[in-house]
This record gives C-alpha cells, structure tokens and sequence, in this order.
C-alpha cells in the first residue's frame, strides 16, 4: 500500500486568488494523480502528474486554471487558480501501487471559496 | 462511454445484519474493479480490489464478487457494525483512457443503526 498525506486540510478562500495543495507519498510512485470531487457528486480526474514533464490533462480541465508540478517521485502540486465558488471541492490526491495496478487516495483538501 | 451505477444510494440498517451494496457498470472490458469507503468529508479508503480475471475478493467480514459478463459487482458486508457507516464507491478502470481514470460509481450511504 501507499501512504498519502496533503496539505493544507482545508482551506476557505476569497474569489480571485489561487491555492497550492501539496501531496507527499511515503514511497517513489510512477504514477500520480488529482482527482475533484464537488458536493454531492463523485469524483471526476483532473489530470496525471507526470514526472519530468507536463501534466496530461483530461477533457473539460486546462493548464492554466489548475497548473501541477511534480518535481520528483513522491512529490506533487496542484494550484487551483483565480479561484471561483464553483471552484469549491475536495481535492484528492491519488497513486497507482506498481502492483496490481491498486489506487490508493490521500485525505483530501476541502476547499471553499468564497 | 463507462458509466458506473451503485445501487441503492442509501441503505439503513440493524447492527449485525448481513447486508449487499450493488454495482453494475456499462462495458464488460474492464482492467479491474475496486471498492472504495469514504468517510464524511475525509478521503477514500480502498477495501478490496478485483482484477478482471477473478470473480471475488475477501478481506475479513467484506467480500466482492465480479461478473464481467453481466457488469455488475457486489459487495456483501457481513454482521454490520455503527463504525461500518460510511459511504461506499465502485470504481472501474478501463482498458482505454489515462491510466488512473477510475470511473466511479455515485456511492451508497450506508448507516447502520446501533
């Protein structure tokens, strides 16, 4: 298995500004993944996060509004930028054991915006 | 297109009864199928995960069954308990598309009743 952590928690933020979640895995993983998760629905990926290169986005999620890094492989970012309401989510972090091909997910980021 | 349906999307039960959470999905060419728990407001707990080669999984009072032919799963929580109230997601993964696209189902809300 893979242990996860996330930071921030939780955050509430203003319209207009950006967020930066962080994930940490405890072991080196190829393959990272962001997921969302809005209220009363289930969850939907954003993109891969792809070490030493860019991320590849799935459809209806662009670069610009949610930038990621991962400069290494127990390490990412998401940013949610010029943040909305709809914007308001939780925000998963995911890895793919090598393995059995198993997903594992971090606590997630709850995030509102106000 | 993969669209996962979890039936029913709340159940409320007895503590100690046997109860079946149900997942049917709409293409048989699936990777692998995994259950999930989520707890309010936290993230995902994976309990048990089906390669699509195997017909059922078993991890102490939970067992998953999987028919690919007829794309359904089920989950059998055996002798219920008040800590076994979460929410429950079936997620499949696809033969095509990213890597760590799980395409969940919308869960069921499990409570169970002291």
């Amino acid at each position: 298995s893979a242990v996860i952590s996330q930071k921030p928690s939780r955050d509430i933020c203003q319209r207009g500004t950006s967020l930066t979640i962080q994930c940490q895995v405890d072991s080196q993983v190829t393959m990272m993944f962001w997921y969302r998760q809005q209220p009363g629905q289930s969850l939907t990926l954003i993109a891969t996060a792809n070490q030493g290169s860019e991320a590849t986005y799935e459809s209806g999620f662009v670069i610009d509004k949610f930038p990621i890094s991962r400069p290494n492989l127990t390490f990412s970012t998401l940013t949610v930028s010029n943040m909305s309401p709809e914007d308001s989510s939780i925000y998963l972090c995911s890895v793919v054991a090598d393995n059995y091909n198993e997903q594992f997910f971090g606590p997630g980021t709850r995030l509102t915006v106000l | 297109k993969q669209e996962v349906t979890q039936i029913p999307a709340a159940l409320s039960v007895p503590e100690g009864e046997n109860l079946v959470l149900n997942c049917s999905f709409t293409d048989s060419a699936i990777y692998n199928l995994q259950w999930f728990r989520q707890d309010p407001g936290k993230g995902l707990t994976s309990l048990l995960l089906i390669q699509s080669s195997q017909r059922e999984q078993t991890s102490g009072r939970l067992n998953a069954s999987l028919d690919k032919s007829s794309g359904r799963s089920t989950l059998y929580i055996a002798a219920s308990q008040p800590g076994d109230s979460a929410t429950y997601l079936c997620a499949v993964k696809d033969y095509g598309g990213s890597q760590g696209n799980l395409i969940f189902g919308k869960g069921t809300k499990l409570s169970v009743k002291p």
